[in-house]
C-alpha cells in the first residue's frame, strides 16, 4: 500500500526566503505526483504536476522535483510571500485511473 | 485552467437527515470523478471513485448505502449523505478528470463542501 509522508508538517519562515517542503513515497512506480495548495476552509488548487518520466516542472517561483527511485519529490519555492501562506500537499497517482493517495500536508506561514 | 465547482459550500443540518452534495465540471467533461473527506488538519480521504453512468467504486470501510453517489452525465456527480449524524460532519471534497486530460493524468479539485450535523 502506497504511502505519502510530508516534512516538515508545519514551517514559518520570515517573507522573502527560499524554502523545501519535501514529499516522500514508499512504492517508486508511480504514474505521476501532482502538487496542490489548500486555503484555510477550501479546496485543491492544482500547482504543478510531475510525470513519472520527468524530474522537475515550475511554474513562476515554485519547482517540483521527482527522483522516483529514491521515492522523493520536493517543492521549492522561491522569495516566498505572506500570500503563500497555506497548506501545501503531495499526491501520489500509482496509475492512470488516478486514484490519489495524498501526504499529511505541509502548513507553511510566511510572515511579513 | 479547468475549473470544478461544488454546491453548496456550507451545510448544516439536523441529525437524521440527508444532504445532497452537487459536484460540476464547469468548462470540461469528466468521465469519472472522485469524492474525499477532509476532517481538521488532517489530509484527504479517498471515499469513491464515481464513473458516468455506471455505480460508484467506494473505499474499503466507506458505506456506500450511507454515502450515495449518482453520477448521471458527464458533468454532474452528486453525493447524498443519507440519516446524517454528528460523526458526518466533515469537509467534502470532489475532483474531476478531463477527457483531454486522460493522457496527462492531472487531476481538479472543487472549493469542498462544509457539512455539519447538528
Amino acid at each position: 500500500k502506497q504511502e505519502v509522508t510530508q516534512i516538515p508538517a508545519a514551517l514559518s519562515v520570515p517573507e522573502g526566503e527560499n524554502l523545501v517542503l519535501n514529499c516522500s513515497f514508499t512504492d517508486s512506480a508511480i504514474y505521476n505526483l501532482q502538487w496542490f495548495r489548500q486555503d484555510p476552509g477550501k479546496g485543491l488548487t492544482s500547482l504543478l504536476l510531475i510525470q513519472s518520466s520527468q524530474r522537475e516542472q515550475t511554474s513562476g517561483r515554485l519547482n517540483a522535483s521527482l527522483d522516483k527511485s529514491s521515492g522523493r519529490s520536493t517543492l521549492y519555492i522561491a522569495a516566498s510571500q505572506p500570500g503563500d501562506s497555506a497548506t501545501y500537499l503531495c499526491a501520489v497517482n500509482l496509475n492512470a485511473g488516478n486514484m490519489l493517495t495524498f501526504g499529511g500536508g505541509t502548513r507553511l506561514m510566511v510572515k511579513p | 485552467g479547468a475549473v470544478v465547482s461544488q454546491h453548496p459550500s456550507w451545510v448544516i443540518c439536523k441529525s437524521g437527515t440527508s444532504v445532497k452534495i452537487e459536484c460540476r465540471s464547469l468548462d470540461f467533461q469528466a468521465t469519472t470523478m472522485f469524492w474525499y473527506r477532509q476532517f481538521p488538519k488532517q489530509s484527504l480521504m479517498l471515499m469513491a471513485t464515481s464513473n458516468e453512468g455506471s455505480k460508484a467504486t467506494y473505499e474499503q470501510g466507506v458505506e456506500k448505502d450511507k454515502f450515495l453517489i449518482n453520477h448521471a452525465s458527464l458533468t454532474l456527480s452528486t453525493l447524498t449523505v443519507t440519516s446524517a449524524h454528528p460523526e458526518d460532519s466533515s469537509f467534502y471534497i470532489c475532483s474531476a478528470r478531463p477527457l483531454r486530460g486522460r493522457s496527462t493524468g492531472e487531476l481538479f479539485f472543487g472549493e469542498g463542501s462544509r457539512l455539519t450535523v447538528l
